[in-house]
């Protein structure tokens, strides 16, 4: 497809348990963000990558939380002994400049 | 810490009312903002970059304007399709590449 693929688009899971994210950017855009929002809250940065530099980590909340990306393309978030606080919608994004980023429809993650 | 928000929480407004939101941001050198539109269950959908203060943007019945505090997105004769949230964004010197979000003004269009 031409947009940003992302999957699942909705996971249900336990307190405890790890989770990945998957986020497929589109085909030659360089960056790639992630993005999470909680309800009734703004959209909060996660971490970036750009190209082969080493990724921008500052937003990730606690080290339960990982991702990584792959070839310069896939990106997997990773958050592991998910806690209840950790559900919300979480949103990849990719971009060729730092003007337009175009995101994907998330994955909206619940933990029980 | 870059600081984004956004009036009102809510607005409907009957088809062809004219209207504007509002953005406040406080930041430690603009190097952009931006407007976004988000569909329920969808992700945001770009709409707008401004730059500098009293630059303006416009598309469709659209407009958006930048002072050094705040930004309005100006709606013209608005249609029901214009229903959605508009999200407000920043992006200083500050940080890297990270955009700060405000918690969006969720706009209903009443035919």
């Amino acid at each position: 497809g031409a947009g940003v693929s992302q999957s699942p688009s909705n996971k249900v899971t336990e307190k405890g348990k790890d989770v990945e994210l998957r986020c497929d950017p589109i085909s030659g855009h360089t960056a790639l963000y992630w993005y999470r929002q909680s309800l009734g809250q703004g959209l909060e940065f996660l971490i970036y990558f750009q190209g082969n530099s080493a990724p921008d980590k500052s937003g990730l909340p606690s080290d339960r939380f990982s991702a990584e990306r792959t070839g310069g393309s896939v990106s997997t978030l990773t958050i592991q002994r998910t806690q209840q606080e950790d559900s919300a919608v979480y949103l990849c994004a990719s971009s060729l400049t730092r003007s337009e980023l175009f995101f994907g429809e998330g994955s909206r993650l619940t933990v029980l | 810490e870059d600081q984004v928000t956004q009036s009102p929480e809510a607005l409907r407004l009957q088809e062809g009312e004219s209207s504007s939101l509002n953005c406040s941001y406080t930041v430690s050198g603009l190097r952009g903002l931006f407007w976004y539109r988000q569909d329920p269950g969808k992700g945001p959908e770009f709409l707008f970059t401004l730059y500098s203060a009293g630059e303006e943007k416009e598309k469709e019945r659209l407009k958006a304007t930048l002072t050094k505090k705040e930004s309005f997105l100006h709606i013209t004769a608005p249609k029901p399709e214009d229903s959605a949230t508009y999200l407000c964004a920043v992006h200083s010197g500050a940080g890297s590449y990270q955009l700060t979000f405000g918690k969006g003004t969720k706009l209903s269009v009443i035919p």
